[in-house]
Formats: structure tokens, C-alpha cells, sequence
């Protein structure tokens, strides 16, 4: 089946400027998971949601990020008046979503933010 | 809070040598325990992980890890590395809270494979 996609996979924007990433998640997937990879700090959690709600915002940086998820399954992030400092992959990942256990995480293929 | 080391940030490793690499993590109860590789434009995909039982796990493409409890350690090992191992492997430790799986990764090392 389908994995898990993001759009745009490439995104150049100038400081200042808004943007939005999107995730669909694998279908059935009731976690959404938001990472970001950038050049010295490997891989850091954004946010995570189950179904539309986000129990655990902790790793949002900065009240420039906010993401949210309609009907269960799309995830937009959206960064507001974007900084160079956000150039990052953004990376989304899902899972079946099960309490109690652990349940793998697959992830996308990444959007690459530039931020001029 | 639980954290991940990676010392090596580069390797280099000719084609049919076997391959070691390090992970060391923090955590302060019993670990679950993931080894991912990124190859270049892709995302991160599984190799293996740990819960719990025996303490090897083998993974896909032939990779294997080790959890060494007493050194707080999850090395990554393969006994003969191919070209198409080129890429970026990432060591992570996971903390499970309700439905969250959550994952902390390490910065990551870079396997460069010589004919």
C-alpha cells in the first residue's frame, strides 16, 4: 500500500514569509508524528497527534509553529514569518497508533525548507 | 529524559568489510531501542529495534544490533557491508506514554562504502 507522502518535497521561501507543509499519513494510521532534521542538531520531535488531537506539543520551537490535523488522516505544519534558523528537512512519520504498546513509526520522505 | 549518542559521524568501510557502528543511549527505564537508515532523498526506514528478550536482534539487509544493558549500549553490526549500504543510519530510543511512541534520535553517522 501507500506510504507516507509530504508535499511540497522542496520548499525556498524568503525570511518573513509564511509557510505550510503537508503530511498524509498511511491510511488507518491514527498517529501522526512531526520531526525535524537539520544540519548539526540530527533529528528533532515536533509534535504528535492522535487522531486530530495534539497531546504532546513540546518540541514546537518557537509560537511561529502550529500544526493541525482534519478528519483524522491530513496533517498541515505551518511556520509563520519563517526565520533562516527553520531551513531544516521537516519529516512526517504515522503509526497504527496503539496504547499501551509500542507501534512502528513510518516515516515520509521529507520536505527540505529553505529559508532565504 | 532519554537521550541518544552517536560518537561517529563519519565512516568509511570497503565494500565485503565487516561494520560496527556505536550507540549509546540514556534512559531511565528499560529502553525500546531503534536503528534507522536514511539513504539519500529517502525517508527513514526501520532496520530493526529492541523490547525486549534476547538481547541480538536481527534486522533487514542483513544488519544485526546488540543491547548491552550493563554499558548502556545498541551497536549496529553487519559482517559484510554491500555498495548500496551507503547512507545515513540513525540510533533512537523510544518512550512510550499512552497511545505516543514517542522517539528521541541520535545526530546520526554517515557510512561511506569504498569499492
Amino acid at each position: 500500500g501507500a506510504g507516507v507522502s509530504q508535499s511540497p518535497s522542496n520548499k525556498v521561501t524568503e525570511k518573513g514569509k509564511d509557510v505550510e507543509l503537508r503530511c498524509d499519513p498511511i491510511s488507518g494510521h491514527t498517529a501522526l508524528y512531526w520531526y525535524r532534521q537539520s544540519l548539526g542538531q540530527g533529528l528533532e520531535f515536533l509534535i504528535y497527534f492522535q487522531g486530530n488531537s495534539a497531546p504532546d506539543k513540546s518540541g514546537l520551537p518557537s509560537d511561529r509553529f502550529s500544526a493541525e490535523r482534519t478528519g483524522g488522516s491530513v496533517s498541515t505544519l505551518t511556520i509563520q514569518r519563517t526565520q533562516q534558523e527553520d531551513s531544516a528537512v521537516y519529516l512526517c512519520a504515522s503509526s497504527l497508533g496503539l496504547a499501551g504498546l509500542w507501534d512502528t513509526q513510518y516515516f515520509g520522505p521529507g520536505t527540505r525548507l529553505t529559508v532565504l | 529524559a532519554q537521550s541518544v549518542t552517536q560518537p561517529d559521524i563519519h565512516i568509511t568501510v570497503s565494500e565485503g568489510a565487516s561494520l560496527e557502528l556505536r550507540c549509546n543511549y540514556s534512559y531511565g527505564a528499560t529502553p525500546y531501542l531503534f536503528w534507522y537508515v536514511q539513504s539519500p532523498g529517502q525517508g527513514l526506514q526501520l532496520l530493526l529495534k529492541y523490547f525486549s528478550g534476547d538481547t541480538l536482534v536481527q534486522g533487514i539487509k542483513g544488519f544485526e544490533a546488540e543491547f548491552k544493558r550493563s554499558q548502556s549500549s545498541f551497536n549496529l553490526r553487519k559482517p559484510s557491508v554491500h555498495w548500496s549500504d551507503a547512507a545515513e543510519y540513525f540510533c533512537a530510543v523510544g518512550a512510550k506514554g499512552g497511545t505516543a511512541s514517542k522517539l528521541t534520535f541520535g545526530t546520526g553517522t554517515r557510512l561511506q562504502v569504498t569499492l
